[in-house]
């Protein structure tokens, strides 16, 4: 139990153009999801932290306008990345928690974001 | 949230116990010691958790001291497919938010 997935795995794009990239719960319902950075031999970095049905809550020095986060339902949440350039390409990972009370978050596979 | 302290790679041999530290000197009363690992370009893996007394599941065992200073993740046997960087994070989490420290790289010769 507990699986989140990601799609796409891997995506390539235009600088200017924007990309989506979902976050799926497959087996639970996802009360609060994380979205996260992670770019090549560094740690992962929390970009920021979604509720259902509310607006995201991001991270100092993460732009809300170039990175839109949706969750409008429990099992699903989408990372917009808009106008993107070289510098977003990085390694984006979803997690998703399912209790109130609970710290463990399950993690998705991750979506290599490649900005040409 | 406590800061951790991990060395950044460690070694160990096929099948032998990985025995991981993790400093979080500042840890305070309420703050739990979580270990995470991440296997190369993929996402983390929850692997264990533990307030104070010692923790173990299927997969490891967290050994966390008296004084709540230090831990070790340990690895009873390890296989090849351990080999990843394993996280310790410390966190109340009212948020549960996870800050993400460098880790220790783990890598496990056959």
């Amino acid at each position: 139990g507990a699986v989140v997935s990601q799609h796409p795995s891997r995506v390539i794009c235009k600088s200017g153009t924007s990309v989506k990239i979902e976050c799926r719960s497959l087996d639970f319902q996802a009360t609060t999801m994380f979205w996260y950075r992670q770019f090549p031999k560094k740690s992962l970095m929390l970009m920021a932290t979604s509720n259902e049905g509310s607006k995201a809550t991001y991270e100092q020095g993460v732009e809300k306008d170039k990175f839109l986060i949706n969750h409008a339902s429990l099992t699903l949440s989408t990372l917009t990345v808009t106008s993107a350039h070289p510098e977003d390409s990085s390694f984006y990972i979803c997690s998703a928690t399912w209790q109130a009370s609970s710290y463990e978050q399950y993690f998705g596979p991750g979506t290599r974001l490649t900005v040409t | 949230d406590a800061k951790t302290t991990q060395p950044p790679s460690m070694d160990c041999a096929e099948g032998r116990a990985a025995n991981l530290p993790c400093n979080h000197s500042t840890i305070s009363g309420n703050e739990y010691v979580y270990w995470y690992r991440q296997i190369h370009s993929q996402g983390p893996q929850y692997i264990i958790h533990g307030l104070k007394n010692n923790e173990t599941n299927e997969m490891a065992s967290l050994i966390i001291t008296e004084d709540r200073k230090s831990s070790t993740l340990i690895l009873p046997h390890a296989t090849l497919r351990d080999t990843a960087v394993y996280y310790c994070i410390v966190t109340s989490g009212s948020a549960r938010q996870l800050t993400f420290g460098s880790g220790t790289q783990l890598t496990v010769l056959p």
